[in-house]
């Protein structure tokens, strides 16, 4: 079983629209939870971190249950420029600065 | 924030020819660094861990013998892959951060693009 699972999608979603995915993680453990955005051929670029109160950034927002180990990703009034894939990221406990990355879910936000 | 480069952007080799790969942190003391590869439709996945001045960890299942890593300064770590072959074929991609606290932000290069013919 991967550490970190994702949907890979794609979504795909209209302008203006509200999409929502959600990422699962195997390890109990885990410490802290990010969302990163990565476009095709480009390196992943942090896009918010992720609280147990949840917490929101303009357009998104993203919820961590830890009973279910499960984050979500929402977002709302979709925009073109949101067409990318998304990376659910994952640190466990007993290593410093490690990551752990699911395979992202893709989002196409069409016209 | 905080800015990484990478170089080469992108490479093509023969097999069996060794590419070196450099990351740099270019405004900041980078006092570990990361390494990851990504293969199509695939998560990055972490290869080794760089500390300046001492040897990088690898994590299970990476040679550390075919990727050869090196961090002799706080802004400079180079990967080599050793006798590169159609299978090392991937996108790879460093990271930097800084201990200023447990968990702090990784920065990440924009990658370089291996292509082993």
């Amino acid at each position: 079983r991967k550490e970190v699972e994702q949907d890979p999608g794609p979504f795909n979603v209209p302008e203006g629209a509200t999409v929502a995915f959600n990422c699962t993680y195997s390890n109990s453990a885990s410490q802290s939870f990010f969302w990163y955005r990565q476009d095709c051929r480009k390196e992943p670029k942090l896009l918010m971190s992720v609280y147990s109160s949840g917490n929101e950034d303009g357009r998104f927002t993203a919820q961590l249950n830890r009973a279910s180990q499960y984050i979500s990703l929402l977002i709302r009034d979709s925009k073109l420029s949101d067409s990318a894939t998304y990376l659910c990221v994952v640190t466990p406990t007993d290593s410093w600065g490690k990551l752990q990355f699911g395979a992202g879910t893709q989002v196409v936000v069409t016209p | 924030g905080a800015v990484v480069s990478q170089h080469p952007s992108w490479v093509i080799c023969k097999s069996g020819t060794s590419v070196k790969i450099e990351c740099r942190s270019l405004d900041f003391q980078a006092t570990t660094m990361f390494w990851y590869r990504q293969f199509p439709k695939q998560s990055l996945m972490l290869m080794a861990t760089s500390n300046e001045g001492s040897k990088a960890t690898y994590e299970q299942g990476v040679e550390k013998d075919k990727f050869l890593i090196n961090h002799a300064s706080l802004t400079l770590s180079t990967l080599t892959v050793t006798s590169a072959h159609p299978e090392d074929s991937s996108f790879y991609i460093c990271s930097a951060t800084f201990k200023e606290r447990r968990g702090d932000t990784q920065y990440f290069g924009p990658g370089t693009r291996l292509t082993v013919l």
